[in-house]
């Protein structure tokens, strides 16, 4: 149990576009959702902090222009990164807790890679 | 000082030794405690988790938390090179809210 997907697994784009990221959480309704940035041989970066319904709650530092995030439902959660550019090339991972404070389950991750 | 401190390794121990990793945090109102490993290229997984001081323990692998002392140790018996991987030590704080501290990750190498 507690499965989490993201879709797609890796994403390759033109600077200027925009690339959509979705996490969903397989088999338990997830109270938070939450997104992260991996740069190679760096530790995991919180971008922020996704509740159903509500606004997502951004890290310092994190353009919430930049990098939409929507959180429709329970189970579905995306990451809309817009006019991408080269150096928002990263590894994003998204997790889900089950309730709060509790442990999270992550997303196998999506590898993005802007030219 | 970081809310949330690791030893970044690496650390080395040879096949069939006991790795231990330790981590420090400075919230004293922590209560949750985890252990993620995440091996290169690949998101974490988790290992344990403790919310009580003392031990836990899990196949190989012991959780270890002194609450006083503010520090939370992960010990891994008869390590194998499939454990060699990166250690993340995440902390849940209440200050400011609910929020989870990852530490920076210890990278561990078990030699075969």
């Amino acid at each position: 149990g507690a499965v989490v997907s993201q879709h797609p697994s890796w994403v390759i784009c033109k600077s200027g576009t925009s690339v959509k990221i979705e996490c969903r959480s397989l088999d338990f309704q997830a109270t938070t959702m939450f997104w992260y940035r991996q740069f190679p041989k760096q530790s995991l970066m919180l971008m922020a902090t996704s509740n159903e319904g509500s606004k997502a709650t951004y890290e310092q530092g994190v353009e919430k222009d930049k990098f939409l995030i929507n959180h429709a439902s329970l189970t579905l959660s995306t990451l809309t990164v817009t006019s991408a550019h080269p150096e928002d090339s990263s590894f994003y991972i998204c997790s889900a807790t089950i309730r709060t404070g509790g442990e999270q389950f992550f997303g196998p991750g999506t590898r993005l890679t802007v030219l | 000082q970081k809310e949330v401190e690791q030893n970044s390794g690496p650390l080395s121990v040879p096949e069939g030794a006991i790795a231990s990793l330790n981590c420090t945090y400075s919230d004293r109102g922590s209560q949750s405690f985890f252990w993620y490993r995440q091996y290169s290229g690949k998101s974490p997984e988790l290992i344990m988790f403790i919310y009580s001081n003392g031990d836990k323990e899990d196949g190989r692998f012991t959780a270890q938390l002194n609450k006083a002392s503010q520090y939370v140790s992960l010990l891994i018996r008869d390590s194998q090179p499939s454990d060699s991987a990166t250690y993340l030590c995440a902390v849940n704080s209440n200050t400011g809210g609910f929020k989870t501290i990852f530490g920076a990750g210890t990278r561990l190498f078990v030699k075969a």
